[in-house]
């Protein structure tokens, strides 16, 4: 595996459902973030991880709770979700926090119903 | 608060031909950087060009360049010799210096252009 991936690919779930997205780096870097991207918006970053530690938080509904256990690995925990919080999440990864490269993982589609 | 603006939400150009995205945006720092990237149907996004606005010189990266004009706030993307792999959703954006009013150097997106090429 290389670069960054993210499973499951496509998530249906309802609004009383847990669930969890994850994302996987293999690139060696230390800080991981989340997007949502909603169809004609601009991507909007969610969470930002640096060395495990969250470093910012755009306020985002406590409906979406992230972890981050390691550098490689980032986790965004959901539960009791809106049908308008169906969209593309998106992880990535740079070097460091707000490293000038971010590299993308091809995104979870997510379906609240 | 940095804004980015592409006012083109579709665009399409023949195979071979050249293509030129738009964005804007709007800044009151005089030293950022400014990204294209690229999103394919398959969805991973990857970076196609930066740039530097200290520097006047405008960034290529074989057949993609940009017109980089900083009074103008404008930051467009062309791409020469269009091929049917070039078909996506283009994000310009925005960076501000890291650290700048407690940021983390965080980016900036607008809404995307989707790119169609016609055979």
């Amino acid at each position: 595996e290389t670069g960054v991936t993210q499973t499951p690919r496509h998530l249906v779930m309802g609004m009383t459902n847990k669930k969890s997205l994850k994302c996987e780096q293999h690139l060696g870097h230390n800080a991981m973030y989340w997007y949502k991207q909603s169809a004609k918006k601009p991507l909007e970053l969610m969470f930002v991880y640096s060395l495990e530690e969250r470093v910012e938080n755009n306020s985002v509904p406590s409906r979406f709770s992230p972890e981050c256990p390691n550098s490689s690995h980032l986790f965004l925990h959901l539960h009791t979700l809106q049908p308008e919080d169906s969209a593309l999440y998106l992880c990535a990864s740079s070097q460091i926090a707000g490293g000038l490269e971010q590299f993308f993982g091809p995104g979870t589609r997510l379906t609240v119903l | 608060a940095q804004t980015v603006t592409q006012s083109q939400p579709e665009m399409s150009v023949q195979e071979a031909e050249t293509v030129t995205l738009s964005c804007t945006y709007d800044t009151s720092e005089s030293d950022y950087y400014l990204f294209w990237y690229k999103q394919p149907p398959s969805r991973q996004m990857i970076l196609v060009i930066r740039q530097e606005a200290y520097k006047q010189q405008n960034a290529t990266e074989n057949r993609f360049s940009v017109n980089f004009q900083k009074a103008a706030k404008s930051f467009s993307l062309k791409i020469s010799d269009s091929q049917l792999g070039d078909a996506a959703m283009y994000f310009c954006a925005y960076r501000s210096p890291r650290n700048y009013g407690g940021s983390q150097g965080n980016l900036i997106f607008g809404k995307g252009t989707k790119l169609s090429v016609k055979p």
